[in-house]
């Protein structure tokens, strides 16, 4: 069983440009969740989705967006990029929604804005 | 809101040692999650229980719903242990997603 894939694994992006995400869950999730974590701290949440509709949202600037498809994979874009968005950016699949379901971790984008 | 405690932050041991990791936690929860991150890596989880003590190898995880508290042991460390650990509970509310991550814990262990 493939386990949740992320691409790309690295990214260097320039300031203002523009960014997308790809993550594909574990076959049988219906939910994937975005998190963004900078270096040294914690992971923080951003999105999640179930069955293509957005079921949260964290305290992020209307710059970043997602969506999922119909296959349950998921993309994450970022608008106008800042410094301050380089991280690694990691996405989660569960069965459903709610913290008492298992969760898989992709190996994460790894994105450098310069 | 559930607030996820851990303890200690940064832990360094001798390869051999008995390690414990503590995770406290404020709402009661029907599953805690414990992660692990090694550097520059992505997460991977290593238990999700609801009651009791699960093992994998040389972890071990329990829980206690009535403390509303967690361990991670990991007995005859080794080298390769070294990572971040992270116990993650539900969030019954708010704009935070399903999981409340604690600070983590970063592990040290020396050959």
């Amino acid at each position: 069983d493939a386990g949740v894939t992320q691409s790309p694994t690295h990214l260097i992006k320039t300031r203002g440009q523009h960014v997308t995400l790809r993550c594909s869950p574990i076959s049988g999730h219906k939910s994937v969740s975005w998190y963004q974590q900078v270096l040294g701290q914690g992971p923080q949440f951003i999105f999640q989705y179930y069955e293509k509709e957005e079921r949260g949202r964290g305290n992020f600037p209307d710059r970043f967006s997602a969506r999922q498809f119909p296959n349950y994979s998921s993309e994450l874009n970022v608008n106008a990029l800042l410094l301050g968005d380089s991280a690694l950016y990691l996405c989660a699949s569960s069965l459903a929604v709610g913290g008492d379901y298992g969760y898989t971790f992709g190996s994460g984008t790894r994105l450098t804005v310069v | 809101k559930n607030e996820v405690e851990q303890s200690p932050q940064n832990l360094t041991a001798q390869e051999g040692e008995f390690i414990t990791i503590n995770c406290s936690y404020s709402v009661g929860i029907s599953a805690l999650h414990w992660l692990q991150q090694h550097p520059g890596g992505g997460i991977v989880s290593l238990f999700m229980l609801s009651s009791g003590k699960k093992k994998h190898g040389r972890l071990i995880a329990t829980i206690n719903i009535q403390e509303k508290h967690s361990s991670l042991h990991i007995t005859a460390s080794h080298p390769r242990d070294s990572a971040v650990y992270i116990c993650a509970a539900p969030n019954y509310g708010g704009s935070q997603g399903n999981l409340i991550f604690g600070k983590g814990t970063k592990l040290s262990v020396k050959p």
